[in-house]
Parts: structure tokens; C-alpha cells; sequence
């Protein structure tokens, strides 16, 4: 496993753009995916996308367009931006790491409410 | 849009044994789905139990298995305890696109 720690605004205002950084503080980011995960409270899971160590990304069909993930290998951290924000995308976030399909680590999570 | 499939809710009594099941929109859910299971106690980020439908991790407890059952993907908790009571979401992974989906989640309670 490898430890990662979500960091960004606990609020964004509708129509701006919710921006979140994975960092990690063991491991290395090269040969890995790794992942954004949302959960709506209350509610289940949802996988947005994620990014390959050497930049190629993969979206969730009902981000497509809104999201971008990057990575910056150097600093170990890797991020999310999601335009044009509304209550629905009020949830708590969780990045994480994959290895040939194998998902198996988590960050703790970071909550954002879009609230003006 | 893809559509993944799991019981809202099953109840299992202490030391019993049941299934949970992961079911897709597209068809039957085979190896390549590589799917994944996770624990999610509330206000804790989730667990990974189960990757590649059957493998365990090494934090994995014994009592916890993966596997296909009719068409499905299974994960089969057997002498269960109080702590597993839990909700339990699987993760189908489709090739074609390149993507995950997650199920709806199986909340699981220890009565």
C-alpha cells in the first residue's frame, strides 16, 4: 500500500471550478494509476477517472467534458478539476492507486460542498 | 450507460454465511471485468478486499471470498462477525472503454 492525502477547498461556489490534489508521502507515482472516486452523501461510489504515471487518462462517460486529470511525477502528486460545479457534485473525494486492475489504496478522503 | 447491479440490503446472522452479488447491464460479468470488492464502514474511507474477482490481499481476512456465480460476480463472507457489518461496493471494469463502474453498493447487516 501506499499512503495518500487529498488536499483542496472544503467549499467552491456553483459555476467555478472544484480543484483537488492527491499527494503521496511513501511509494513512487511511476508505473501506477491512480484514481478519483466521489461519494455524494448518503449515496454509493462513483468513479470519475483516472490517470496513468505517464500522463494518459481514462473519464468516466458522465465527467467526460467537465474533468481533467494530471500528474506531476517530480513533486508526486497528482490532481483533479471539475468546471462548472453544482450541488450534485457536492461529496466527499477519494484519490487512490491501481496496478493492473488491482485497486489497493485509498486516501482518506476530502469533503467538498458547492455552496455560494 | 452502464449500469452495475448489487442487493440494496441482506441481513446475516452472527456466524452464518452469505452472498452478495455484482451483476452488469452488458451481459455476463467474466474474468477481464477484473472485478473488485470494498468494505465502507460509515465515516471511513473503503477497503479493499477482493481484486481480479477472487484474489485476496494481504490484509484480507479468510472468512471473505470472490468469485463468479451465474453470470455474476460473488463475494461470499462465511462465519460472519459483528464487524462485518458494513456496506459493500464492487468495481467492474470494461475494457472496451477503458473504465470503471462502480455497483450500488450492498449495505449488510449482523443481526
Amino acid at each position: 500500500q501506499v499512503q495518500l492525502k487529498e488536499s483542496g477547498p472544503g467549499v467552491v461556489a456553483p459555476s467555478e471550478t472544484l480543484s483537488l490534489t492527491c499527494s503521496l508521502s511513501s511509494g513512487l507515482i511511476s508505473s501506477f494509476h491512480w484514481f478519483w472516486v466521489r461519494q455524494p452523501p448518503g449515496k454509493g461510489l462513483e468513479w470519475i477517472g483516472r490517470i496513468y504515471y505517464n500522463g494518459n487518462t481514462d473519464y468516466s462517460p458522465s465527467h467526460k467534458g467537465r474533468v481533467t486529470i494530471s500528474i506531476e511525477a517530480s513533486k508526486q502528486v497528482f490532481s483533479l478539476k471539475l468546471t462548472s460545479v453544482t450541488a450534485a457534485d457536492t461529496a466527499v473525494y477519494y484519490c487512490g492507486r491501481e496496478l493492473n486492475w488491482k485497486i489497493d489504496s485509498w486516501g482518506q478522503g476530502t469533503p467538498v460542498i458547492v455552496s455560494s | 450507460q452502464t449500469v452495475v447491479t448489487q442487493e440494496p440490503s441482506l441481513t446475516v446472522s452472527p456466524g452464518g454465511t452469505v452472498t452478495l452479488t455484482c451483476a452488469s447491464s452488458t451481459g455476463a460479468v467474466i474474468g477481464a471485468s477484473n472485478a473488485n470488492w470494498f468494505q465502507q464502514k460509515p465515516g471511513q474511507a473503503p477497503r479493499s478486499l477482493i481484486y481480479g474477482t477472487r484474489l485476496k490481499h494481504s490484509w484480507t481476512p479468510a472468512r471473505f471470498s470472490g468469485s463468479l456465480l451465474g453470470g455474476k460476480a460473488a463475494l461470499t463472507l462465511s462465519n460472519v462477525q459483528t464487524e462485518d457489518e458494513a456496506d459493500y461496493f464492487c468495481l467492474l471494469y470494461y475494457g472496451d472503454a477503458q473504465v470503471w463502474v462502480f455497483g450500488g453498493g450492498t449495505k449488510l447487516s449482523v443481526l
